[in-house]
């Protein structure tokens, strides 16, 4: 009874560096998102895949890369970090059909200095 | 496009004080409407959703009624508690050409006081 498996919970980066968020979901959805959380912004979206080997833009995608790799994991790839990533990242999965709703993992913690 | 608005927070109130969160919406077609829920330090988890018009959601002492009229979701409890200190975020999902896109308001942070 997973649901929304997120890794790591916390991580301290330093400016310029890389590393990849992994993200699993074991519901069977179809379309996964990314989101960032910010003081007094609330989540913005940053990508979303609505199916496996499909993933779009969303609101705020500058500095990161997504993957789809299979219908279970979706990870999101910060190639150079910097400070203005410094958020508490949280992915989440939804139903295809009908109007549903999301289920998120547990949020991961990065700093970037 | 499709959005969605919520009152600014942070809103501060005493136990078993009456709750109102205003939430309303833009978006074309129908959408279904949610409630989610943050406590500190974990992720959002559903509090209660409605998928038509004049739908009530209900959970927890909590109720939003979905109102295509004047395009509103706002959440009401009648009696809060300290448990109930969060984050409540207003969302909206509405069928794409091919995926659900999932909306959010910006959040409002609720403190409840003993």
């Amino acid at each position: 009874n997973a649901g929304v498996t997120q890794t790591p919970k916390f991580q301290v980066l330093k400016t310029g560096q890389s590393m990849t968020l992994q993200c699993a979901q074991d519901m069977n959805h179809n379309s996964m998102y990314w989101y960032r959380q910010d003081p007094g912004m609330g989540l913005r979206l940053i990508y979303y895949s609505a199916s496996e080997g499909t993933t779009d833009k969303g609101e705020v995608p500058n500095g990161y890369n997504v993957s789809r790799l299979n219908k279970r994991e979706f990870s999101l790839r910060l190639e150079s970090a910097a400070p203005s990533q410094t958020s508490v990242y949280f992915c989440a999965s939804s139903y295809r059909e009908g109007n549903t709703e999301a289920f998120f993992g547990q949020g991961t913690r990065l700093t970037v200095v | 496009g499709d959005s969605v608005t919520q009152m600014e927070g942070p809103v501060t109130l005493s136990e078993e004080a009456f709750l109102t969160i205003n939430c309303t919406y833009t978006a074309t077609g129908y959408p279904s409407l949610f409630w989610y829920v943050q406590y500190p330090g974990e992720g959002l988890q559903l509090l209660l959703k409605a998928t038509k018009a004049d739908d009530k959601g209900s959970n927890k002492g909590f109720e939003a009624t979905y109102r295509k009229e004047t395009t509103s979701f706002h959440l009401e409890k009648g009696s809060v508690q300290v448990s109930d200190s969060a984050v409540y975020f207003c969302a909206l999902s509405r069928r794409g050409t091919s995926y659900d896109k999932v909306i959010f308001g910006p959040g409002t942070s609720l403190s409840v006081i003993p």
